[in-house]
Parts: structure tokens; C-alpha cells; sequence
């Protein structure tokens, strides 16, 4: 099993442009979580999905889209990049039955 | 909400020596409370969880305690070693453990093995 797996691992935008940060998980899991790190914040989550065709609102979604068309897939789109929000994104997922939460290898994006 | 506050932020112990660091959580309706361990350049790998109906866990040199009257719960590292170094997290569910929203975590604390 590879886990949670993110792409792409690094990422520079511009202001203004657009992107899809790919979170995918092989592990059949129901929840799956976005989250940015910044520092001295801990972790905040963006948006969330309990199953396949559903989403919502986490602590910090202004700026934010996702889709979770496949249960397997977990996509994050910014549609017009903004310099507050570089960060470093991570992707977790997780089974209702149980609490751990499984961690991709994190995003780290710049937005100049 | 949920509001998780962490100390210390940094902290440095001679190899040996026990690490704690400290949570306090604002929502009495949480009840499981996970501890993170994040290496450089690597997402938070859970470590050692711990519910409301218990006071403390051990799980080899790690253990944490939690006090519900006082919101508090803390992680307890003996006999650091070297590979003890990384930043870690503790976090609360927000509304209780079966719910699929909000782990809420606390700022992080950076510590630091001295040899």
C-alpha cells in the first residue's frame, strides 16, 4: 500500500493563477481531509469529504474548491492564487470506524 | 469551537532526559485527544491517542495524561534519544470521536534532542 499519496510535492504560482493539488489514498478510506501548515499554527483544516460526491467547510475554506468524484481521490483547487496562500498542504484520510488519521507527504506552495 | 493551545512552542532536553509538553483544550465535549510527531519534510504520523473515559496511556517511553475537570492533557517522553527530535502535535475532536469533521490541533512544539 503506498498510503496517502499528494502531487505535485512543490509547487510556485503566481498571483492570480490556478491549480489542483491531487490527493490520492489506496486505503478504501471514507474521510478524507485537507489541511495547510503555516508556521506557529499547527494544522487548519480546509474542507473535508465523508464519502464520495460530498464535501464541506473546514476552519479556513475562503479560496478554496475541492471534489471528491472518486472515493479514492481528494482534489483542492485554488482559482486565483494569493501570495497568503502559500503554505504547506497536507492530505489526510481516515475510516469512520476508527480515529487515526493517515497523512500524505504534505505540498509546499509559493505564491509570489 | 474548539480552541487547542500548546506550550512550550520549542523545547531542548539532553539525550536521557524526559520531554513533557502541555495542552489545554475549550470544548468539554471533546473526548479523544491524539498526539502527532512530524518529521522534517514529512506529514504528522499519529504516535499515541488517548480518550476521555481514561486518564493516562503508555506506550513504551511515551505516555499521556489527561485531566477533563482541568481541560488539560499532556505528553510525557522518557529517556529521549536522538531520533526523539521532530515537531509534535496534540489535537482534540471536535464533537466527539465518531464525528468526521474537525480535529482541532494545537500549535506544535519543536523538540529538540541535545547529545
Amino acid at each position: 500500500n503506498a498510503g496517502v499519496t499528494q502531487t505535485p510535492k512543490f509547487r510556485v504560482l503566481k498571483t492570480g493563477q490556478s491549480m489542483t493539488l491531487l490527493c490520492a489514498q489506496d486505503m478504501n478510506h471514507e474521510y478524507m481531509y485537507w489541511y495547510r501548515q503555516d508556521p506557529g499554527m499547527g494544522l487548519r483544516l480546509i474542507h473535508y469529504s465523508v464519502g464520495e460526491g460530498t464535501t464541506a467547510k473546514g476552519e479556513v475554506p475562503d479560496g478554496y474548491n475541492v471534489s471528491r468524484l472518486k472515493k479514492q481521490n481528494f482534489l483542492l483547487g485554488l482559482e486565483s492564487a494569493a501570495p497568503s496562500q502559500t503554505s504547506v498542504y497536507f492530505c489526510a484520510s481516515r475510516q469512520p470506524s476508527t480515529d487515526t488519521q493517515y497523512f500524505g507527504p504534505g505540498t509546499r506552495l509559493t505564491v509570489l | 469551537g474548539e480552541n487547542v493551545e500548546q506550550h512550550p512552542s520549542t523545547l531542548s532536553v539532553q539525550e536521557g532526559d524526559s520531554a513533557v509538553i502541555k495542552c489545554t483544550y475549550s470544548d468539554s465535549a471533546s473526548n479523544y485527544f491524539p498526539w502527532y510527531k512530524q518529521e522534517l519534510g514529512k506529514g504528522p504520523q499519529l504516535i499515541i491517542d488517548i480518550r476521555s473515559n481514561v486518564g493516562e496511556k503508555k506506550d513504551q517511553r511515551i505516555a499521556v495524561t489527561l485531566n477533563k475537570t482541568a481541560k488539560h492533557f499532556s505528553l510525557h517522553i522518557t529517556e529521549t534519544q536522538p531520533e526523539d527530535s521532530a515537531v509534535y502535535f496534540c489535537a482534540a475532536i471536535e464533537g466527539g470521536y465518531s464525528s468526521a469533521s474537525k480535529i482541532i490541533f494545537g500549535s506544535g512544539t519543536r523538540l529538540s534532542i541535545r547529545p
